[in-house]
């Protein structure tokens, strides 16, 4: 199993250009996430989706959009990308339900021009 | 332990000995606590985790003590390796059901090895 999937690993941008992150699982989890972490401030949550179908709002998503294609995949979208969406992002996913850990994927290093 | 702000707390080990790693929570109504290891360049990655309904729970070279009376948990880690370098930091889950909520990660630790 690979758990956790991210593309790409590295991207630049130029402030205005707009790109998709992709994550996928194979682990049958239902709920999937997208987080960002910067210096100090921790893992931020700013998508998740609980189960295929639904998505909601997490701490930070302005800026942001997400699509929960099927069970395995939830991409993040930038429209219009911003010197501060530069972060590390990550993906994870989980079981519904309490007791049950994220799972994460490696991340994409993300930086905006 | 963990606090905010923009440096990690550092704590530095002897290889050989052990370590313990501190994290305090806010809300009494978190009913369940994961550890994560991030090792440089990595995603976070799951150590141990523990349940309200327990203070103390043990896996391989790895202890997780929780406090509920003052709202404090630790991992402590046995025999410290070169390996167990990395950012240590906790998560709390407050509330029932699954999903995303009240899923809340600290700030981190970050853990030093030396020879």
């Amino acid at each position: 199993n690979a758990g956790v999937t991210q593309t790409p690993k590295f991207q630049v941008l130029k402030t205005g250009q707009s790109m998709t992150l992709q994550c996928a699982q194979d682990m049958n989890h239902n709920s999937m996430y997208w987080y960002r972490q910067d210096p100090g401030m921790g893992l931020r949550l700013i998508y998740y989706s609980a189960s295929e179908g639904t998505t909601d709002k997490g701490e930070v998503p302005n800026g942001y959009n997400v699509s929960r294609l099927n069970k395995r995949e939830f991409s993040l979208r930038l429209e219009s990308a911003a010197p501060s969406q530069t972060s590390v992002y990550f993906c994870a996913s989980r079981r519904q339900g309490v007791g049950s850990p994220l799972h994460f994927g490696n991340g994409t290093r993300l930086t905006v021009t | 332990g963990e606090s905010v702000g923009l440096h990690l707390p550092t704590l530095s080990v002897q290889e050989g000995d052990n370590s313990i790693i501190n994290c305090a929570y806010s809300n009494s109504a978190s009913d369940y606590f994961i550890w994560y290891k991030q090792e440089s360049g990595k995603g976070p990655q799951f150590i141990i985790d523990i349940r309200s309904n327990m203070d103390k729970r043990q896996g391989q070279r790895v202890t997780v003590l929780l406090n509920k009376t003052v709202k404090h948990l630790s991992l402590q880690i046995a025999a410290t390796q070169p390996g167990d370098s990395a950012v240590y930091f906790c998560a709390e889950n407050i509330g029932p059901g699954g999903g995303a909520d009240g899923l809340t990660f600290g700030k981190g630790t970050h853990l030093i090895i030396q020879p």
